[in-house]
């Protein structure tokens, strides 16, 4: 099972400011994605990012989000100015080909104050 | 739109007893459907996936899941459950297209009894 590690566990944030938060996935790997789940509620898609782009977002994923692969090897969504409602765990997720499952990270729990 | 539905949101056996965790979708076509499961400030682990073939799927940890066109279900099962088995399980279907996102449920807790 391929690994994804996720930087940081936690982060504690005060509303507005930026907070970018990562993932290194340990292994070959083609499609990546953040999820999130708000405390209590379901697992959500952000979005996912194939070949340097993204190749879907949900409504979630508004203009205060970003994501990039700087160097090839991290994955890192940033959050430009956040909110209250932006606490929540975050999930970097990767798949490795036609057909196969989704690892994820350990996630990042995200609280904004 | 694709979704699922797991109806219980709290489950409680005792240690030793059977498990079966409820889970229904909707969706156009044949979904890739797989259970995860996350312990207390954990990560989403994966237990087991139906992607074509035999309906009845083995996964890790003695947990099974058989896929059920007709009902349109994924239930997970477990003969034995035991006390470690303490936590949430969420139900995924995702569209055969390669590389497309995951719909989750909205979990099911479950507490084992000793």
């Amino acid at each position: 099972e391929p690994e994804v590690t996720q930087t940081p566990s936690h982060q504690v944030t005060q509303m507005g400011q930026e907070v970018i938060l990562r993932c290194v996935p340990i292994s070959n790997h083609l499609y990546f994605y953040w999820y999130r789940q708000i405390l209590g509620q379901k697992v959500e898609f952000l979005v996912s990012f194939y070949n340097n782009e993204i190749s879907e977002k949900s409504e979630i994923f508004d203009d205060q989000f970003s994501v990039e692969r700087p160097d090839g090897s991290n994955f890192t969504l940033k959050i430009r100015s956040t909110k209250l409602e932006d606490s929540a765990m975050y999930f970097c997720a990767i798949t490795q080909g036609e057909g196969t499952e989704a690892f994820f990270g350990q996630g990042t729990r995200l609280t904004v104050v | 739109a694709q979704s699922v539905t797991q109806p219980d949101i709290h489950i409680t056996v005792s240690e030793g007893a059977s498990l079966e965790l409820r889970c229904n979708y909707s969706y156009g076509a044949t979904p890739y459907l797989f259970w995860y499961v996350q312990s207390p400030g954990q990560g989403l682990q994966l237990l087991l996936k139906y992607f074509s073939g035999d309906t009845l799927v083995q996964g890790i940890k003695g947990f099974e899941a058989e896929f059920k066109r007709s009902q349109s279900s994924f239930n997970l099962r477990k003969p034995s459950v035991h006390w470690s088995d303490a936590a949430e399980y969420f139900c995924a279907v995702g569209p055969m297209e390669y590389g497309n996102k995951l719909v989750f449920g909205a979990g099911t807790i479950l507490r084992v009894k000793s």
